[in-house]
């Protein structure tokens, strides 16, 4: 009964190559998000979905490219990974319009 | 460009203490102001929120005071248990296309002794 999911928890890979990470919402909501959470616990956005449409698009390298095939689910590939890439990425929904923002478990991710 | 201002970045209060966490924002454009709770290992989850036409919000043992004119809000935890013991982040937001953007204070490490 999971309401927001990750896969994978932990991802360790080499620099140079390409991952992805997959987010589902079973809370019927209309809005999905990308958080980035740097080694100082900083949290900033990187995306958002709304019913499959891109509605926030922050400073973010476009090496990083968010899919959603449907509004239940926001994926986030990322080429050419880097050592900077490195952090934990939350994934998050919430109701269309709607104020609280339900986050998931987190993907750590570390670049070697 | 930091626009939501937070502190401190760690606390220690013995249990059954108050816990006090202050943030600042820039953007008057802000129109809601949540405080979520991060466990080590865990997502944020949302503690409490508020919206800046009312000036405190009480639920349980956590309140928000908030004042507008300054541009500042605090969390107060009373009687602080040592299951308290997390990061605290403030956030602000303001409605853009459907969707909330939120912008996070730098987060508060707290630490409730026994």
């Amino acid at each position: 009964d999971t309401a927001v999911s990750q896969t994978p928890k932990y991802l360790v890979t080499q620099m140079g190559n390409d991952k992805s990470i997959k987010c589902e919402q079973n809370l019927g909501h209309d809005t999905m998000y990308w958080y980035k959470q740097d080694s100082k616990k900083f949290l900033k956005i990187m995306f958002s979905y709304n019913n499959k449409e891109l509605i926030i698009n922050e400073t973010v390298p476009n090496r990083f490219s968010p899919k959603s095939p449907d509004k239940a689910h926001l994926n986030l590939h990322i080429n050419s990974l880097e050592l900077g890439d490195s952090a934990v990425y939350f994934c998050a929904s919430s109701p269309g319009g709607g104020d609280e923002q339900f986050f998931g478990p987190g993907t750590r991710l570390t670049v070697l | 460009q930091q626009q939501v201002k937070q502190s401190p970045q760690s606390l220690i209060v013995q249990k059954g203490g108050i816990s006090i966490i202050n943030c600042a924002y820039e953007n008057t454009a802000f129109d809601y102001f949540p405080w979520y709770q991060q466990f080590p290992g865990k997502g944020p989850a949302l503690l409490i929120a508020i919206r800046p036409d009312v000036s405190e919000k009480k639920e349980g043992r956590f309140t928000i005071s908030f004042n507008k004119s300054a541009k500042q809000f605090s969390l107060h935890i009373m009687d602080s248990q040592p299951g308290d013991s997390a990061t605290y982040f403030c956030a602000a937001s303001s409605l853009t296309g459907g969707g909330n953007k939120l912008t996070f204070g730098t987060g508060t490490q707290l630490k409730v002794e026994l």
